[in-house]
């Protein structure tokens, strides 16, 4: 156990749904990130949020919403995904954004957008 | 674009071998490195880092070598066993940056 929750950890979904990913640190941290982890890719950083504010949104279509209520819990907001978007979505947490510090994951999301 | 990326992408050794899995990196601020082992079914989990400040740091099996004269890393297992099989990251940042990771390399221990 690394402190870092996710729920789902199997999530089948269709094209025009709507559906979120949860993720729960119990690590005390101040930072939490979504990464996307395709198959023979490097992970991708997805969102940064320190704080619940959000510092980093690298580049990602808007169909993938991200919302930080307070600084343990992260979701991400699936809308009309594409089959491209299946991947193990991977959410971390870390004592400060962005620092020289290790960062905790959970054990992923698989997503198969039929 | 600059990247971190790793010189093989799989390794089989036989168990109780010592493995060195090599990472290159070339953005030379990078001033802070990470190892990390995924097994199938969970997320990468931290095994070592080290600092730019130093070249080796040792841990229980496990020790990572940097060259920042080169932008080489590397993360060296010791006595290899079967349950080290799994995909090992390198990873890197410099302060104001998330973590950027490498492709990976799959260990394979056969006993």
């Amino acid at each position: 156990e690394t402190g870092v929750t996710q729920t789902p950890r199997h999530l089948v979904m269709g094209m025009t749904n709507k559906k979120s990913l949860k993720c729960e640190q119990h690590l005390g941290h101040n930072a939490m990130y979504w990464y996307k982890q395709s198959a023979k890719k490097p992970l991708e950083l997805m969102f940064v949020y320190s704080l619940e504010e959000r510092v980093e949104n690298n580049s990602v279509p808007s169909r993938f919403s991200p919302e930080c209520p307070n600084s343990s819990h992260l979701f991400l907001h699936l809308h009309t995904l594409q089959p491209e978007d299946s991947a193990l979505y991977l959410c971390a947490s870390s004592q400060e954004a962005q620092m020289n510090t290790e960062a905790f994951f959970g054990q992923g999301t698989r997503l198969t957008v039929v | 674009g600059e990247s971190v990326g790793l010189h093989l992408p799989t390794l089989s050794v036989q168990e109780g071998d010592n493995s060195i899995i090599n990472c290159a990196y070339s953005n030379s601020a990078s001033d802070y490195f990470i190892w990390y082992k995924q097994e199938s079914g969970k997320g990468p989990q931290f095994i070592i880092d080290i600092r730019s400040n130093m070249d080796k740091r040792q841990g229980q099996r496990v020790t990572v070598l940097l060259n920042k004269t080169v932008k080489h890393l590397s993360l060296q297992i010791a006595a290899t066993q079967p349950g080290d099989s799994a995909v090992y990251f390198c990873a890197e940042n410099q302060a104001g940056t998330a973590l950027i990771f490498g492709k990976g390399t799959t260990l394979s221990v056969s006993s």
